[in-house]
């Protein structure tokens, strides 16, 4: 059964941590993404990669960075963790559209709720 | 940027009763997905329409896209206790990188 794996379901970091959180897909997908997802806010996108090493910024990318060095892992890195980084962070991968293709949903890890204090 | 609005945010029904949720962008999309979050879960992928006017069929569940390809609806017929969750819609603007923008869901409770 084809998955994203992410490191830890809960996470509890003191505030100006620094914060890794690890996501690992066996599908060989081209994409990764990170969203954290707030009561109201729904899911907005930190970061996205759409290649080994490469990276761009999504909606909400201030006190966040990521690293891809390899197709399968996609970190976040939150460099000194604050109290309104608390959330739940999920991670999620697709393929690149090619003609032709009629499914390229997004498929999620099962999330790592992460609190600050 | 692009906007995509999701309404209504919750929707209480007795069960057997039908639910609709609907979605509008602020831009033509060149595709839009759905998906499910089960309390508690994550997000599940349900369906992808990428057609002006596609209507696809999944079971109880009917998804439209809109002519004009800056609207979608989920209708949900005769609802049941394991349709709770929240729903969500995606729209994609086109581009080579596929960067989804989410609605902020329907979150459905359903009473037995």
């Amino acid at each position: 059964d084809v998955k994203v794996t992410q490191s830890s379901r809960y996470l509890v970091k003191r505030t100006g941590e620094k914060v890794f959180l690890e996501c690992v897909q066996d599908m060989d997908h081209e994409n990764m993404f990170w969203y954290r997802q707030d009561p109201g806010l729904g899911l907005r996108l930190i970061y996205f990669s759409y290649d080994v090493k490469m990276k761009e910024k999504g909606d909400i990318p201030e006190g966040y960075s990521v690293s891809r060095e390899k197709k399968e892992r996609f970190s976040l890195i939150l460099e000194s963790a604050s109290t309104n980084q608390t959330s739940m962070y999920l991670c999620a991968s697709s393929l690149v559209p090619r003609w032709g293709s009629t499914n390229y949903g997004y498929t999620f890890g099962s999330g790592t709720r992460l609190t600050v204090v | 940027g692009q906007q995509v609005m999701q309404i209504p945010q919750y929707q209480h029904v007795q069960e057997g009763e039908d639910f609709t949720t609907y979605c509008n962008s602020s831009t033509t999309l060149s595709n839009i997905q759905w998906y499910k979050q089960r309390p508690g879960g994550h997000p599940v992928f349900l369906i992808q329409l990428v057609k002006s006017g596609e209507v696809k069929k999944q079971k109880r569940l009917t998804f439209q896209f809109g002519e004009a390809k800056k609207n979608s609806s989920l209708h949900i017929t005769a609802t049941q206790t394991t349709d709770v969750g929240t729903y969500f819609c995606a729209g994609n603007s086109g581009g080579s990188n596929y960067k989804l923008t989410f609605g902020k869901g329907t979150l459905l409770t359903v009473n037995p």
